[in-house]
């Protein structure tokens, strides 16, 4: 049950798209459509971005999508916010656990 | 509407144990999963298991199998994780959040554990 791979950080320019890996096991994102994505700014409890690899929650700008490949899940955001600026943590079901990915760090540069 | 309140923060030495709670208001507390969370000071988000709080059934990571316990109270709607022989590296805030309905998640505000001599 090792954390998936995820870059420390990733930046972009006010408009600009960027997309963070998230890297598993056959066990873990490549077995299961159960990928999440989260959203944290410092001393906030996480907020739900991207479930079950590409849905949106209500509320979520449309600006976040999400896909996977293999045991790759990635997270997109196009037209980059000053408001992005955050952590980014992406999770996978892996039969009856949870594992969540290393973080990464966005900066709107 | 759905509440995860959790109980206050808590200072523990090396050693003893400590046991977080969550309490539930605004859904049937047997419909769904309850999962923990915790975040070290500046680190990432660790899973730490899992309570079906119809069947009280756990999963829990293989990380703390054996130092973790959760369970639950359903006259209270209340789940609870317990964390033995503490060591200064499981000091974070430790959250609960409710299993997903689509993509409605809800998480508990988080509880800051501190474990310090």
């Amino acid at each position: 049950q090792s954390a998936l791979t995820q870059p420390r950080s990733v930046s972009g320019s006010p408009g600009q798209s960027v997309t963070i890996s998230c890297t598993g096991t056959s066990s873990d994102v490549g077995g299961y459509n159960y990928v999440s994505w989260y959203q944290q700014h410092p001393g906030k409890a996480p907020k739900l971005m991207i479930y079950d690899v590409s849905k949106r929650p209500s509320g979520v700008p449309d600006r976040f999508s999400g896909s996977k490949s293999g045991n790759t899940a990635s997270l997109t955001i196009s037209g980059l916010q000053a408001e992005d600026e955050a952590d980014y943590y992406c999770c996978s079901y892996a039969g009856s656990h949870g594992v969540f990915g290393t973080g990464t760090k966005v900066t709107v540069l | 509407q759905v509440q995860l309140v959790q109980s206050g923060a808590e200072v523990k030495k090396p050693g003893a144990s400590v046991k977080v709670s969550c309490k539930a208001s605004g859904y049937t507390f047997t419909g769904y999963y309850m999962h923990w969370v915790r975040q070290a000071p500046g680190q990432g988000l660790e899973w730490m298991g899992r309570i079906n709080p119809n069947s009280g059934g756990t999963n829990y990571a293989q990380k703390f199998q054996g130092r973790v316990t959760m369970t639950r109270d359903t006259s209270i709607s209340t789940a609870y994780m317990e964390l033995s022989r503490l060591r200064s590296d499981d000091t974070a805030v430790y959250y609960c959040a409710r299993e997903r309905e689509g993509g409605d998640e809800y998480w508990g505000q988080g509880t800051l554990v501190t474990v310090s001599s």
